[in-house]
This record gives C-alpha cells, sequence and structure tokens, in this order.
C-alpha cells in the first residue's frame, strides 16, 4: 500500500501559470520533504517541515513555496513556472529529523511546462 | 562541500550476470550510506542503509558494503533480473540532521 501518494503523477502547466502539487502521508511522519529532480541528476532538496516549522533551503528560489496544513498533507507551489522548472518532484519523509532515519519517497510529479 | 560520486554511470549487463556499483563520497561528519533503487517514473525505495560500524547488508539479491576509512561504498546485485534495470543511487547522511547528500545514481539496464 503506498503511504507517501503524490498527486497528480504528470502534471502539465502553462508557463507563468501558478501549479500546485499535493502530498500525502498515511505513516504519521512528523517530516515531510520536497525534493526536485531533473533528468539523470540527483534529486535536490526545496524545503522541508518539521511539524509545522519551516526549513527553507538557502538555494531554493521565492518562486517555490510550500503549505503543511496538517501532519498528513502538504503542498509545493509554483507561483510563476519557467521552463526551468521542468522536473520531476519529489516528495519525501521521515519520523523524525534525526540520525538513521530512513526517508520514504512518494513516486513523484512530472511537472511540463508548455 | 559534500559529495557523493557513483561510476560507473550506466552500464548494460545480461540477466543472470553479476554486477558491483560503487560509491565514494566526501561527506562529513558521517552518519549512514543508504543505496535506493529507483525505476523509471518511479520514487527512490531504500535497498540498505548502514552506520559507520558496519561493513556490509544484504537485501535479497542486494549486497551493499561500506569502508567508512576510505569513504567508499559498494553495491553488488547477484544473478540480475530484467526487474533490476532502474537508477541505483547513493545517499549519505551528514550529521546529526538527517541532511542527505545524493548522488547521481548507477543507471542499470538489464538486457535478456
Amino acid at each position: 500500500d503506498a503511504m507517501v501518494i503524490q498527486n497528480p503523477r504528470y502534471q502539465v502547466t502553462q508557463f507563468g501559470k501558478p501549479v500546485t502539487l499535493s502530498c500525502s502521508q498515511t505513516l504519521n511522519h512528523n517530516v515531510m520533504y520536497w525534493y526536485q529532480q531533473k533528468s539523470s541528476q540527483a534529486p535536490k532538496l526545496l524545503f522541508h517541515y518539521y511539524d509545522k516549522d519551516f526549513n527553507n533551503e538557502a538555494d531554493t528560489p521565492d518562486n517555490f513555496q510550500s503549505r503543511r496544513p496538517n501532519t498528513s498533507f502538504c503542498f509545493l507551489d509554483i507561483r510563476s513556472p519557467g521552463l526551468g522548472d521542468a522536473a520531476m518532484y519529489l516528495c519525501a519523509t521521515s519520523r523524525v529529523a534525526g540520525v538513521g532515519q530512513p526517508q520514504h519517497f512518494g513516486d513523484g510529479t512530472r511537472l511540463s511546462i508548455l | 562541500k559534500n559529495q557523493v560520486e557513483q561510476s560507473p554511470q550506466s552500464l548494460i549487463i545480461l540477466e543472470g550476470k553479476n554486477c558491483t556499483l560503487q560509491c565514494n563520497y566526501t561527506v562529513s561528519p558521517f552518519s549512514n550510506l543508504r543505496w535506493y533503487k529507483q525505476d523509471t517514473g518511479r520514487g527512490p525505495v531504500s535497498l540498505t542503509i548502514m552506520t559507520f560500524s558496519e561493513n556490509t547488508k544484504s537485501n535479497g539479491r542486494y549486497t551493499a558494503t561500506l569502508d567508512a576509512d576510505t569513504k567508499q561504498s559498494s553495491l553488488h546485485i547477484t544473478a540480475s533480473q530484467l526487474s533490476d534495470s532502474a537508477s541505483y543511487i547513493c545517499v549519505v547522511s551528514a550529521g546529526g540532521n538527517n541532511r542527505l547528500a545524493f548522488g547521481k545514481g548507477n543507471q542499470v539496464v538489464v538486457i535478456p
């Protein structure tokens, strides 16, 4: 059974049109992460939530925002997508943000920009 | 800057054969090392996780080794199957905050 669920699996949007990607988890984990993965590259951490505490990576563009209304759900908002934002977006969770805690990944949302 | 380098970038192997993937890292301080399997169009799935004191860990036909002194790890796939075709990503955890350093992955293609 899927434990980290991302919707939609594929998303197409227009250049500059806001888009929201969603992630839900059934693990009741405290930490949720958003990664951007471009073709043949390693996933790049954008930000993460530890409970309600938001932690932004220093090099994450302002164009990317996130919301976590409750433990189970986390959203990635891209305010004005550019062509360079086309990528796979992965959501992950971990029970706590500590040493040895495995991250459980969703299957990702592949975002295309027209 | 923490770095994780994987080699070979890609390889093709015949079904039933073995292969070994390499991961070198410069992450410090080291906490643990994970190997993930990522099928095309799917999220990464954890295969193994090893801490500083562990030298080897197996998960079915997958065996990971770790040499913390030389900062090297390998993932050995035994008797490969077509379903082993995937990207294998080495991920090293640094410090105590679960910050992860990802390699770019080894792309494995198993052919009949």
